[in-house]
């Protein structure tokens, strides 16, 4: 079945620094979401994208859809304590289903 | 807008107990409803998902059940926990007609079985 590879795992930063990862899928996809989880939440939808190429910002998140639709990269930049969190990838997984990296846990120094 | 409810939001149980957790959605008609199970703060796991009333389709065989009394109603079911149904559970939903099958998720509930 489809498979995310999500990276890094984990990030340890200091506030004000800017963030990036990824995500890469063995299948193309034709939807690319980023979720993000506060501790003890729900994951929270961030940016969808739509389209290969796209580019789409969100406050301080810019997130893109990558040309070869298999992968796709999200970015924060100046980042602040209330960034922490687990942030998470998603694509179709057939059937009305989405299927899911395993997160990159953020966490951020003050 | 839409809203998404789960209850309770935290519960302890003892094993070979039952458990009964409850989603509910508001706002919109007929969506698709799933049951996620979360383990040690990391990957989310899809236990069951439904596309109407009545209609149930299991992903991982195992303790649990679901059912789908009303459209926008979701149990997630158990006649005796193991320990090993500990964790944090959440119900999603989705319009079932979105470009990207988005879901949207509620806020979870932290099961401890002791």
């Amino acid at each position: 079945g489809q498979q995310l590879n999500q990276s890094p795992q984990s990030m340890f930063i200091q506030e004000g620094e800017d963030v990036s990862m990824n995500c890469t899928s063995s299948s193309i996809f034709n939807t690319w979401l980023w979720y993000k989880q506060d501790p003890g939440e729900g994951p929270v939808l961030l940016i969808a994208l739509y389209k290969a190429g796209e580019l789409t910002s969100n406050g301080r998140l810019t997130a893109q859809f990558g040309i070869t639709r298999k992968d796709s990269f999200l970015n924060i930049s100046a980042s602040i304590p209330s960034d922490v969190g687990i942030y998470f990838c998603a694509g179709p997984g057939g059937s009305e289903k989405l299927v899911f990296g395993k997160g990159t846990k953020l966490t951020v120094n003050p | 807008s839409q809203t998404i409810h789960q209850w309770p939001a935290t519960l302890v149980q003892p094993v070979g107990s039952p458990l009964s957790l409850e989603c509910t959605v508001e706002g919109t008609s007929n969506p698709n409803l799933y049951w996620y199970r979360q383990a040690a703060g990391r990957g989310l796991q899809l236990l069951f998902y439904s596309v109407g009333i009545g209609q149930i389709s299991s992903e991982v065989p195992q303790n649990l059940s679901a059912s789908r009394p009303q459209d926008r109603q979701f149990i997630l079911s158990s006649k005796k926990l193991l320990l090993s149904d500990s964790g944090f559970y959440l119900c999603a939903w989705s319009t079932g007609n979105n470009a990207g099958n988005e879901q949207f998720f509620g806020p979870g509930t932290r099961l401890t079985v002791l």
